[in-house]
C-alpha cells in the first residue's frame, strides 16, 4: 500500500524564520495528498490539501506543491509565528481512492519569540 | 455544524474498570474511524466505520476492546477491563470522501489508567 517518510523532527526555528518540513510518499497512481496540524491539547486539523499532481494547496500562510516527478509534498511557510507550533501529519490515502489515510509520524515545531 | 463530538473531553479510571468513550460523527459523513495516540507509538487506526458496519478492526489491540456504531451519528469504543498500557488520547474522526476531503478529527478523549 501507499505510504509516507516525514522529516524527523523536532524542529525549532525563531519567529519570522523560514519554514520547510519535508514529505515524500510512495504511491501508485496520484492519490489526494494532505498536512494536518495538531496544536497543543487538540485534535488533529486539515491544514492544507491537494488532489492531483501539480496542484499546490495553501492556508493560514502555509503552502504544499504536489509534485509528481519527486513524489513530494513538502510543506512551507515564509515566516512562522510563535502560533504555528504545532505538530504537523503529512498523510495520504491508503490506497488511491481508499478512505483510510496512512499518516506520518509527525514534525514537531516549536517557534520560539 | 458542530463538528465530530466526543465524550469525555478527560476521564480517570482505576485498572480493571470498564470505560466506554463516545463519538458523534458530522452528518452525512459515511466513515467513522477510532484512533489512538500515545507518544511511543504516534497514532495508531483502531478501526473504521462504514455506514455503521465495521470494515476494519485490524489495529484494535487485543479482545478488551470493543467498538459498536448502533446508528449513523453515535458510536462508542469500550474497554473492558481497562490496564494502565491503555492510557492514551483516543481520536474519533468521521469522513465523506477521505480521498477527496480527508478526516474531521474531535478533539480527542485523553484516558488515564491508574
Amino acid at each position: 500500500g501507499d505510504s509516507v517518510t516525514q522529516m524527523e523532527g523536532p524542529v525549532t526555528l525563531s519567529e519570522e524564520a523560514f519554514l520547510t518540513i519535508n514529505c515524500t510518499y510512495t504511491a501508485t497512481g496520484y492519490p489526494s495528498l494532505f498536512w494536518y496540524v495538531q496544536y497543543p491539547g487538540e485534535g488533529l486539523q486539515l491544514l492544507l490539501k491537494a488532489t492531483k499532481a501539480d496542484d499546490k494547496g495553501s492556508n493560514k500562510g502555509f503552502e504544499a506543491t504536489y509534485r509528481k516527478e519527486t513524489t513530494s509534498f513538502h510543506l512551507e511557510k515564509g515566516s512562522v509565528q510563535v502560533s504555528d507550533s504545532a505538530v504537523y501529519f503529512c498523510a495520504l490515502p491508503r490506497i488511491q481512492g481508499a478512505q483510510k489515510l496512512v499518516f506520518g509520524q509527525g514534525t514537531r515545531l516549536t517557534i520560539n519569540p | 455544524d458542530a463538528g465530530v463530538i466526543q465524550s469525555p473531553r478527560h476521564e480517570v479510571t482505576e485498572m480493571g474498570q470498564e470505560v466506554t468513550l463516545r463519538c458523534k460523527p458530522i452528518s452525512g459523513h459515511d466513515y467513522l474511524f477510532w484512533y489512538r495516540q500515545t507518544m511511543m507509538r504516534g497514532l495508531e487506526l483502531l478501526i473504521y466505520f462504514n455506514n455503521n458496519v465495521p470494515i476494519d478492526d485490524s489495529g484494535m489491540p487485543e479482545d478488551r476492546f470493543s467498538a459498536k456504531m448502533p446508528n449513523a451519528s453515535f458510536s462508542t469504543l469500550k474497554i473492558q477491563p481497562s490496564e494502565p498500557r491503555d492510557s492514551a488520547v483516543y481520536f474519533c474522526a468521521s469522513s465523506q470522501r477521505t480521498d477527496l476531503y480527508g478526516y474531521t478529527f474531535g478533539s480527542g478523549t485523553r484516558l488515564t489508567v491508574v
